[in-house]
C-alpha cells in the first residue's frame, strides 16, 4: 500500500447510525487531517494532528469525534448526524511544510 | 475568519492556448501556497507549491506570487483536454502547515 488509504469509499447509515471512517498513511509524515468537501464550497478543514496529538478543532460538532492512536492511522467516529452532514470526507497527511497528500475519500449519505 | 478567493469559472481555453487562474488570500502573514487539480469524483492532487515571490515553472505549470498583492496565480501552456479539472488553491494560514481552500475554478480545455 501507497500514499494515504481511506476506507470505506462509500457510506450510507441513517441518522441514529454510528459508524466510523478510516485513514491510513504510508509516507511517514507526521500530521494528519479531516477536511469535509461539500458541493460547490471550499474544503473546509475539521480536525488536526501532529505527532497524534489534536492541534486544531475547527469548531466541529460533537457528532463528529477523531481518533489518532497513532502518527500512521486516523479515525473519524460519526454519531447521530444530519442530513446535512452528507459530503466528501477527506484525510491527508503532510511532513513539514511540502503540501499534503489526499486520500480517495469517503462518499457520505445520511439518510 | 482568513479567506482564499477563486472564480468558479468555468473557464473555457481551447486546446494549446495557455490557461490563467487566479486566487487572492487575505491573510498577509502567510508564507506558504499550493495548487491542487481535482477531477470529477476524485482528491485533490497537489501540482505546484510556491513560497517565494516570482514565478516557478514545472514542466507546463508555472506558479506566479506577489506578496505584496496578496495574489497567487497559475499558469498552464500548452493546454489538453486533460487538464479540464477544479484547480484548487491552497494557502498556509492560522498555523503551521494549516491549509486554507479557495472554492476551486472549473477549467474546460476543448479540442
Amino acid at each position: 500500500e501507497t500514499g494515504v488509504t481511506q476506507t470505506p469509499r462509500h457510506l450510507v447509515m441513517g441518522m441514529t447510525n454510528k459508524k466510523s471512517l478510516k485513514c491510513e498513511q504510508h509516507l511517514g509524515h507526521n500530521a494528519m487531517y479531516w477536511y469535509k468537501q461539500s458541493a460547490k464550497k471550499p474544503l473546509e478543514l475539521m480536525f488536526v494532528y501532529n505527532f497524534k496529538e489534536q492541534t486544531e478543532n475547527n469548531s466541529v460538532p460533537s457528532r463528529f469525534s477523531p481518533e489518532c492512536p497513532n502518527s500512521s492511522h486516523l479515525f473519524l467516529h460519526l454519531h447521530t448526524l444530519q442530513p446535512e452532514d452528507s459530503a466528501l470526507y477527506l484525510c491527508a497527511s503532510s511532513q513539514d511544510r511540502g503540501g499534503y497528500t489526499f486520500g480517495s475519500g469517503t462518499r457520505l449519505t445520511v439518510v | 475568519q482568513k479567506e482564499v478567493e477563486q472564480n468558479s469559472g468555468p473557464l473555457s481555453v481551447p486546446e494549446g492556448a495557455i490557461a490563467s487562474l487566479n486566487c487572492t488570500y487575505s491573510d498577509r502573514g502567510s508564507q506558504s501556497f499550493f495548487w491542487y487539480r481535482q477531477y470529477s469524483g476524485k482528491s485533490p492532487e497537489l501540482i505546484m507549491f510556491i513560497y517565494s515571490n516570482g514565478d516557478k515553472e514545472d514542466g507546463r505549470f508555472t506558479a506566479q506570487l506577489n506578496k505584496a498583492s496578496q495574489y497567487v496565480s497559475l499558469l498552464i501552456r500548452d493546454s489538453q483536454p486533460s487538464d479540464s479539472a477544479t484547480y484548487l488553491c491552497a494557502v498556509e494560514s492560522g498555523g503551521y502547515n494549516k491549509l486554507i481552500f479557495g472554492a476551486g475554478t472549473r477549467l474546460a480545455v476543448h479540442p
